[in-house]
């Protein structure tokens, strides 16, 4: 069965930085575009990023395009953000979630952007 | 960008009853639109993608319809675990943008 177990979160600093992992398991992780979604402290959902099956192309929500980078490793089965210059508005749970059709999410990640 | 709007925002209703909750695109996105579900502290859940196709493994009181602007989602029979928020989600284009969320509560 489908798993995605995200890793990375904390607590950091304004203008820091963080790499968010995600390990898939249960399904060929290398057929499938993966994407990274947020929710801050009691609010929706927001896309974050996407990245199709062989890394080839990636989109980036403009709120975070510049700062975040997303890529993976599909000899790992692991998808990855790198966030920096985090600001307080980055502070959410981060979920991986694979294509729509495929469906599956993570449990999520807190990232707390704060001094 | 396309913006995704959904109404009601919050919806009470009773255990057995049937309810729909709509999704409506800024401009068409053919069948390009997945609903999901969260409870308080999880994780969202995906219930159907292509407007109108079930996810595996979740029930069939849950249908989808819709293509273009206007979408529906609609759970018949309510039950206790069926209260959460409900989610749109359109992926024709970039940013593949939610719906604000519908909160469906217990009346």
């Amino acid at each position: 069965q489908v798993q995605l177990v995200e890793s990375g979160g904390g607590v950091v600093q304004p203008g820091g930085s963080l790499r968010l992992s995600c390990a898939a398991s249960g399904f060929t992780f290398s057929s499938y575009g993966m994407h990274w979604v947020r929710q801050a402290p009691g609010k929706g959902l927001e896309w974050v990023a996407f990245i199709r099956y062989d890394g080839s192309n990636k989109y980036y929500a403009d709120s975070v395009k510049g700062r975040f980078t997303i890529s993976r490793d599909n000899s790992k089965n692991t998808l990855y953000l790198q966030m920096n210059s985090l600001r307080a508005e980055d502070t959410a749970v981060y979920y991986c979630a694979m294509a729509a059709a495929a469906g599956g999410w993570g449990q999520g990640t807190l990232v707390t952007v704060s001094s | 960008d396309i913006q995704m709007t959904q109404s009601p925002s919050s919806l009470s209703a009773s255990v057995g009853d049937r309810v729909t909750i709509t999704c409506r695109a800024s401009q068409g996105i053919s069948n390009y639109l997945a609903w999901f579900q969260q409870k308080p502290g999880k994780a969202p859940k995906s219930l159907i993608y292509a407007a109108s196709s079930l996810q595996s493994g979740v029930p069939s009181k849950f249908s989808g319809s819709g293509s273009g602007t206007d979408f529906t989602l609609t759970i018949s029979s309510l039950q206790p675990e069926d209260f959460a928020t409900y989610y749109c989600q359109q992926y024709n284009s970039y940013p593949h943008s939610f719906g604000q969320g519908t909160k469906l509560e217990i009346k």
